[in-house]
């Protein structure tokens, strides 16, 4: 079966880093997203990766894998207004979208 | 409208009753879904639409039907609600299939069966 597993929550300090891994098992791959959610929110697109390395984007940086079906969502200074649900999907071969169940992270002062 | 509408934004209903989720995008995109996200669970699919009067299933669609009469509008319809399917509701787009994962979302309807 196709799964995709991410960490339930995490905890970061206002100003720090944080990494968010993502692991996935699919049938094929056509790419890797994520998106951030916050509390009644929708989802909102952050991140795209198809080749592996790392791409950046301001502070938010994803790196991929595709050899060890990994991922991770790497987000630099946080800020409050960071702290929301932070969902890993994976196009597999049908280029239909398999989600995580989301890293629920909590920024503390 | 800029991006995507939809309707209503909660409702409760009772179980048996018929409900019609509504999803209007304003960005001329050719591809719709329907997504139902529960807790500790990752949005799972229940139809799609890669053009308008196409559609198609996804990995939850018993018990629930949808029609793509045109481009702009993608409704759901529960035909006889059960409490199972009591969830959140959201309706994407994106602008093609083949270039599906960049997708819009609506802000979701929270629909409670009762």
């Amino acid at each position: 079966g196709q799964n995709i597993d991410q960490p339930t929550e995490m905890t970061a300090t206002e100003g720090a880093i944080v990494q968010i891994n993502c692991t996935y098992q699919t049938s094929g791959f056509n790419g890797l997203f994520w998106y951030q959610q916050h509390a009644g929110e929708a989802p909102t697109f952050l991140s795209y990766n198809v080749l592996d390395g790392l791409e950046e984007k301001g502070r938010f940086s994803s790196f991929l894998s595709r050899s060890k079906g990994y991922s991770y969502l790497l987000l630099k200074e946080l800020q409050m207004k960071d702290s929301a649900s932070y969902l890993c999907a994976v196009r597999d071969s049908n280029y239909q979208l398999i989600w995580g169940a989301g890293t629920k992270l909590i920024i503390k002062p | 409208i800029a991006g995507i509408t939809q309707a209503p934004t909660s409702q409760i209903l009772a179980a048996g009753r018929r409900m019609t989720l509504r999803c209007t995008q304003d960005m001329r995109h050719n591809a719709m879904y329907w997504y139902r996200q529960d807790l500790g669970l990752g949005l799972r699919l229940i139809h799609y639409s890669n053009t308008a009067g196409t559609t198609g299933k996804g990995e939850v669609p018993d018990g629930y039907s949808v029609s793509r009469a045109n481009t702009d509008d993608f409704p759901l319809t529960l035909a006889s609600a059960v409490p199972s399917q009591t969830s959140v509701y959201f309706c994407a787009s994106s602008d093609s299939a083949e270039g599906m994962g960049k997708l819009f979302f609506g802000s979701g309807t929270q629909l409670s069966v009762l």
